[in-house]
């Protein structure tokens, strides 16, 4: 079954520091990926997506993400944190589109993102 | 461009009354809608999806249910609320499967507590 793994529930970083928030996928085939943020009490937004082109997909706010499918990974980067980013991260695989249209997001457990002045 | 709407934004309810939230997209037609429920520290939970009109699909048994009245248009209805139906309610869009690619959009959310 296909499945995502958010490594970390919560990462604190410096306003002004680089942000690493991973995430492992695993899928049987070359699945589509995603981030999204969702700040307090919001929707989800998209952050960026991969759907087999380029491998290092670049995102809204200055974020941007490699897919290794060596490692199974799709980890999120920024080089410098603002206060803003302060939000929950989702790592999201798109494995399944069947006949019907449907498309089943499996969803990771989130990553609570701190940013400190 | 495309955007989605939901409301109300916020709703207090009591035990045993009936629920009705709804969920409009515009910009777009025929998309694919979905309901999902975010419990307090716990991830996002899919609840019903609609390829199209009159085609509405169940994930999880519960007192919900769903209707899509229009194309763009998808409502979720209980007739009795429990406690545990507490939570905050997203709504969803993606475009058919013909048109890819295939993310969803998400609404800004319905704040729900059962009291």
């Amino acid at each position: 079954a296909q499945s995502v793994t958010q490594l970390d529930s919560h990462v604190s970083v410096s306003e002004g520091t680089p942000v690493l928030l991973r995430c492992n996928y695993s899928s049987s085939y070359s699945p589509s990926l995603f981030w999204y943020v969702q700040h307090p009490n919001k929707g989800l937004q998209l952050l960026l997506k991969y759907t087999s082109a380029a491998t290092l997909v670049k995102g809204i706010n200055g974020f941007e993400a490699e897919f290794k499918k060596s490692e199974t990974s799709f980890h999120l980067t920024k080089p410098s944190a603002h206060m803003s980013d302060a939000a929950e991260y989702f790592c999201v695989v798109n494995p399944v589109i069947m006949n019907t249209g449907f498309q089943k997001l499996v969803f990771g457990t989130g990553t609570r993102l701190l940013v400190s002045p | 461009s495309q955007t989605i709407h939901q409301w109300p934004a916020t709703l207090v309810q009591p035990v045993g009354s009936p629920l009705s939230l709804e969920c409009t997209v515009e910009g777009t037609s025929n998309p694919n809608l979905y309901w999902y429920r975010q419990a307090a520290g716990r991830g996002l939970q899919l609840l019903f999806y609609s390829i199209g009109i009159d085609q509405i699909s169940s994930e999880v048994p519960q007192n919900l249910s769903a209707s899509r009245p229009q194309d763009r248009q998808f409502i979720l209805s209980s007739k009795k609320l429990l406690l545990s139906d507490s939570g905050f309610y997203l709504c969803a869009w993606s475009p058919p499967r013909d048109r890819g690619p295939y993310e969803q959009y998400f609404g800004p959310g319905t704040r729900l507590t059962v009291t």
